[in-house]
């Protein structure tokens, strides 16, 4: 079965840090941009950061520049976030999510997603 | 970044024809898509590339674009068809925008 599975999310204090991992199956990840994308309780969907294929080109939305790094390894078909100095409002579910395409960026296929809660 | 703005909620009759709206001032110069998402579950991609239709989706589901705003119509909606719908659009340079989201209930 064609699947992304996301893992790592837990409760954390703020000014923590939290690796989450997405392992791909039925499926080659070497072939498709990955990205994170983030919803917050009871809020929309936010993109948070992408990776290109093999790993060379990374790009973040604003608020996670500087604290939160996106990686992959090919060969073990999984996706990473490392998440640094964790705030209150990083608290939200986190899916990974693949692009099948180089010029019309959309995902196909999604994980269901693991929640972080950032808290004292 | 640009933003992408929807309807907060849409009603609509079982077997009527729903329309969500999307617009931003970058859509004449990128493809939009749009997802499906029921409580609990994760998004599921139903329009891609303006009008495209996944495989498995029903064909119910279109999409169109005009200028700065593109539409996602269900036509014959269905009990199953609530759910919260974002549409997205980005570029290469730039980040993937979602829209703020809309509510579809099937009254």
């Amino acid at each position: 079965e064609v699947q992304l599975v996301e893992s790592g999310g837990g409760l954390v204090q703020p000014g923590g840090s939290l690796r989450l991992s997405c392992s791909a199956s039925g499926f080659n990840l070497s072939n498709y941009w990955l990205s994170w994308v983030r919803q917050a309780p009871g809020k929309g969907l936010q993109w948070v950061a992408k990776i290109k294929h093999d790993g060379n080109e990374k790009s973040y939305v604003d608020s996670a520049k500087g604290r939160f790094t996106i990686s992959r390894d090919n060969a073990k078909n999984s996706l990473y976030l490392q998440m640094n100095s964790l705030r209150a409002e990083d608290t939200a579910v986190y899916f990974c999510a693949r692009d099948p395409s180089d010029y019309v960026w959309y995902f196909d296929l999604w994980g269901r997603g693991t929640l972080v809660t950032v808290s004292s | 970044s640009h933003e992408l703005t929807q309807p907060p909620s849409v009603s609509v009759s079982p077997g009527q024809t729903a329309r969500i709206t999307c617009s931003g001032d970058a859509l004449p110069n990128q493809y939009a898509c749009w997802y499906q998402q029921k409580p609990g579950q994760a998004p599921v991609l139903v329009i891609y590339k303006d009008s495209e239709r996944p495989s498995g989706i029903p064909k119910r589901f279109s999409g169109s674009s005009s200028g700065t705003t593109v539409t996602l119509t269900i036509s014959g909606v269905q009990a199953e068809d609530e759910a919260d719908y974002y549409c997205q659009s980005a570029d290469s340079s730039g980040p993937y925008v979602f829209g703020t989201g809309t509510k579809v209930t099937v009254l």
